[in-house]
């Protein structure tokens, strides 16, 4: 079956501890992104890979760090989270057309993190 | 920033109404997708159309594109409770910095009352 995987789905931790945020796709997409859901905000792009080693910033990304090794992992790393962090966020993935034309998204189920 | 924006940012309709959400975006684009969010849960993809398209249906959705005017809009034909849900529309840039990339809109919330 199709799928974006990400773990954990949910999560309760403290200020300053590391925490990793995993995603995986099994449809060898190119490309995956990360949002943050906030109310009011709607979705906001952290950070988006076109393809492997190929990594860039979206609109908030002070605070995570992603890296793209694997064509199917997309992991989001909290070096030392705090609380406006606390938030729900979504992995994404998706074909690319001649490298730029993105296709349908797919989407996990997506990690709400609360950081205390 | 935000490419698209979604209008209104919520809409309240009776069952079998018609809903009708609109999305303005700021740069070229090679195409515009619609998302369902059913609440807290992850996103579905719902329809795309493509920058040379004007028109395009799927069962009771129908999605338009106005280049021109930057704007597309999502109409929901006889509603159901079932359509209760958040509608997003996302755009990807057609050239410069970030093309292909996805920038989703803030979305628009919709409550359809049995």
């Amino acid at each position: 079956e199709a799928q974006v995987t990400q773990n954990p789905r949910y999560l309760i931790t403290v200020t300053g501890k590391k925490l990793t945020v995993t995603c995986s796709q099994n449809m060898n997409h190119e490309y995956m992104s990360w949002y943050r859901q906030d109310p009011g905000l709607g979705l906001r792009q952290i950070y988006y890979s076109m393809n492997v080693e190929v990594t860039d910033k979206g609109d908030v990304p002070e605070g995570y760090k992603v890296s793209r090794k694997e064509k199917r992992n997309f992991p989001l790393i909290l070096e030392s989270p705090s609380p406006n962090q606390t938030s729900l966020y979504f992995c994404a993935s998706s074909f690319q057309i001649a490298g730029v034309k993105t296709g349908e998204l797919f989407f996990g189920e997506g990690s709400r993190l609360t950081v205390l | 920033s935000q490419q698209g924006e979604e209008d209104p940012q919520a809409l309240s309709i009776q069952e079998g109404e018609n809903a009708t959400m609109n999305c303005s975006y700021k740069t070229s684009i090679n195409n515009l997708q619609w998302y369902r969010q059913n609440s807290g849960r992850g996103l579905v993809h719902l329809i795309l159309i493509r920058s040379n398209e004007r028109e395009k249906h799927s069962g009771r959705l129908r999605v338009t594109l106005d280049t021109s005017k930057k704007s597309s809009s999502l109409l929901i034909t006889a509603s159901r409770a079932a359509d209760t849900a958040s509608y997003f529309c996302a755009t990807a840039r057609n050239y410069g910095g970030s093309q292909g990339n996805l920038i989703f809109g803030k979305g628009t919330k919709l409550s359809v009352k049995p």
